[in-house]
Parts: structure tokens; C-alpha cells; sequence
């Protein structure tokens, strides 16, 4: 079945550095989706990408999605404590019905 | 606008106790979906309703059943649970899956 791998599991920053996390399918996707979850909350959709090599920005965050369609990044601009969280990726499969697989999550922690 | 609505928020239950978790969304979305989240993990899938009437297996089925009661509530039941269903539940809708808003939670603890 559809797997949607993330690196790395875990990263420290210090507050200021950049920071991105890496998404992988084994399949080519539809779309993909990414989330943002704080410490003890609910995941929070953030972003949707749909086309070939797409890129598109929230203010610091900075979302591709390759060219393949099999991979995609976030990638944070001088981080702050408010960043801090577990960042999903999940991919989308349509058919009829559309499939997503979440990723494994990426915990960030900033240090002040 | 309450958004997506979830109870209890905590439950601790003896293995082989049933209890039903509820799920409610103002948004008149179609489609609802039922998730566990386990320690280090990702989301998994383990019931969705596309639309009202309708409800299909996810990736992780086994031991829960579901009711799309109607458009705005979409319940989980674990008829006899077990330690290995110790997990936060989380519901979500959406009118397209991956994008919709995600309810507080449920954290579920079997002994």
C-alpha cells in the first residue's frame, strides 16, 4: 500500500535558524496536504499543493511539491518559539474517492 | 460556530468495556473521517463517511464500528476494547479529504 515517509523524526533549532522537513511517497500523489500540530492539540491544516513542482508561501513557510509528485518540503525561515510542533505531510491519491496517507510527523523544537 | 465537536475529551476504560465516542460539525460538510494517532506516530485512517448513509473502512478497521447518524454526527464505537486501542481518536470533515478541520480529540486509555 501507499507509504508517505518524513525526515528527520525530530529536530532542534535555535531560535532564528531555518528549518525544513522532507516528505517521500511510494507512490505518485494527487496532491498533498500539510499539517501543523502544537504540543497536546489537533492537527491544523496549513496548505494544500497540487500541481508538478509547485511552490507557494505562508510569510516564513515556504511548501514544495516535486517534480515527480512523489516528494515535497517545508521549509521554515528564521524560526521562532511559536513554530514548535510536529509538522504532517499527507498525501492525497484520487480515485472516486480521494485516499490520504499521513507521514510520520517531523517534531520541531526551537530553543530561545 | 462550534466547528468539529468531539466527547468526551478523556476516557478510561477496563478491557473488554464498549464505549461510543461522539462526533459533531456545524460546516454542512459531506464527508466525515474517524483517525487514531498513537505515540511517534502519524494519523491513521480508521472509518470515513463520504456522505450521510454511506461509511467505508479505513487503514485500521478492526475492533470499531461506525454511525453516520445523519449530515453532522459520525460516532465510533469500540464494542470491547482493548489495550492495544489505547490511542488519541481525532474526527475531521471535510468536502475534500486532507483539507478539512480536525475536532479537539479524544484520549482513551484501556487497562
Amino acid at each position: 500500500g501507499q507509504q508517505v515517509m518524513q525526515i528527520p523524526q525530530y529536530q532542534h533549532v535555535q531560535e532564528g535558524e531555518d528549518f525544513t522537513t522532507y516528505c517521500n511517497s511510494s507512490t505518485t500523489l494527487s496532491n498533498i496536504q500539510w499539517y501543523k500540530q502544537r504540543p497536546g492539540g489537533h492537527p491544523v491544516f496549513l496548505i494544500q499543493l497540487v500541481k508538478s513542482g509547485e511552490v507557494k508561501k505562508q510569510k516564513r513557510l515556504t511548501f514544495q511539491f516535486g517534480e515527480a509528485k512523489k516528494n515535497s518540503s517545508l521549509h521554515i525561515t528564521a524560526t521562532q518559539t511559536t513554530d514548535v510542533g510536529t509538522y504532517f505531510c499527507a498525501g492525497g491519491v484520487t480515485g472516486g474517492y480521494q485516499k490520504v496517507t499521513f507521514g510520520t510527523g517531523t517534531k520541531l523544537q526551537v530553543i530561545p | 460556530n462550534a466547528g468539529v465537536t468531539q466527547t468526551p475529551k478523556f476516557q478510561v476504560l477496563k478491557t473488554g468495556q464498549s464505549m461510543t465516542l461522539q462526533c459533531a460539525q456545524d460546516m454542512n460538510h459531506n464527508s466525515m473521517y474517524w483517525y487514531r494517532q498513537d505515540p511517534g506516530m502519524g494519523l491513521r485512517l480508521i472509518y470515513y463517511s463520504a456522505s450521510e448513509g454511506t461509511t467505508d473502512k479505513g487503514e485500521v478497521p478492526n475492533g470499531y464500528n461506525v454511525s453516520r447518524l445523519n449530515k453532522r454526527e459520525f460516532s465510533l464505537r469500540l464494542e470491547s476494547a482493548a489495550p492495544s486501542q489505547t490511542s488519541v481518536y481525532f474526527c475531521a470533515s471535510s468536502e475534500y479529504h486532507g483539507t478539512g478541520p480536525f475536532g479537539p480529540g479524544t484520549r482513551l486509555l484501556v487497562l
